[in-house]
């Protein structure tokens, strides 16, 4: 049971170049999250999907897509990736609506922007 | 915006000793919740309390609730090397994540 699994792990991109986070949780779970974490900082939530099918925008949504591609899989799309965007990415999932449920974790996708 | 702001911001105790740390947030929650990070890894969910309740206790850990501050605290007893770890406090509408205490115990 492996839980919330994000690829890559790591990743250089230059400025400008496109791409995307991979995200997949195994829990069944009917909501999932893209944060991102910078040095210093708590998590800050970019976009979240409450159910299959639906996505809405964070708290620092410019710049970033997503797609929730099935009830497993939630992805994060870079369209013209910024130095601004190095940061640490992390996927979550929870059974239930956003702020009434544990939320599970991936490890993280390091991203650094030259 | 920070929902939750958490105190001290690093902490640095010895093995067996109690940690303490404190979370005060802004708006109405219906529940606040602690997680732990590791280095390099994702955060863990530790405990959830209810906006209903004052205090709530998993293993060695300890959390209170106080609404009216619109403070929270969270005691790790006994403290372990295995503790060293940043303790970050969310709540709100969004699950809004505070910047986290930094934990150091020392064996």
């Amino acid at each position: 049971n492996a839980g919330v699994t994000q690829t890559p792990k790591f990743q250089v991109l230059k400025t400008g170049q496109s791409m995307t986070l991979q995200c997949a949780q195994d829990m069944n779970h009917n909501s999932m999250y893209w944060y991102r974490q910078d040095p210093g900082m708590g998590l800050r939530l970019i976009y979240y999907s409450a159910s299959e099918g639906t996505t809405d925008k964070g708290e620092v949504p410019n710049g970033y897509n997503v797609s929730r591609l099935n009830k497993r899989e939630f992805s994060l799309r870079l369209e013209s990736a910024a130095p601004s965007q190095t940061s640490v990415y992390f996927c979550a999932s929870s059974v239930g609506p956003i702020s009434n449920q544990p939320q599970h974790f991936g490890d993280g996708t390091r991203l650094s922007i030259l | 915006s920070q929902q939750g702001e958490e105190d001290p911001q690093a902490l640095s105790i010895q093995e067996g000793e109690n940690a303490t740390m404190n979370c005060s947030y802004k708006t109405s929650i219906n529940n606040l919740q602690w997680y732990r990070q590791n280095s390099g890894r994702g955060l863990v969910h530790l405990i959830l309390i209810r906006s209903n309740e004052r205090e709530k206790h998993s293993g060695r850990l300890r959390v209170t609730l106080d609404t009216s501050k619109k403070s929270s605290s969270l005691l790790i007893t006994a403290s372990r090397a295995a503790d060293t770890a940043s303790y970050f406090c969310a709540g709100g509408s969004r699950l809004t994540f505070g910047e986290g205490t930094q934990l150091t115990v020392n064996p």
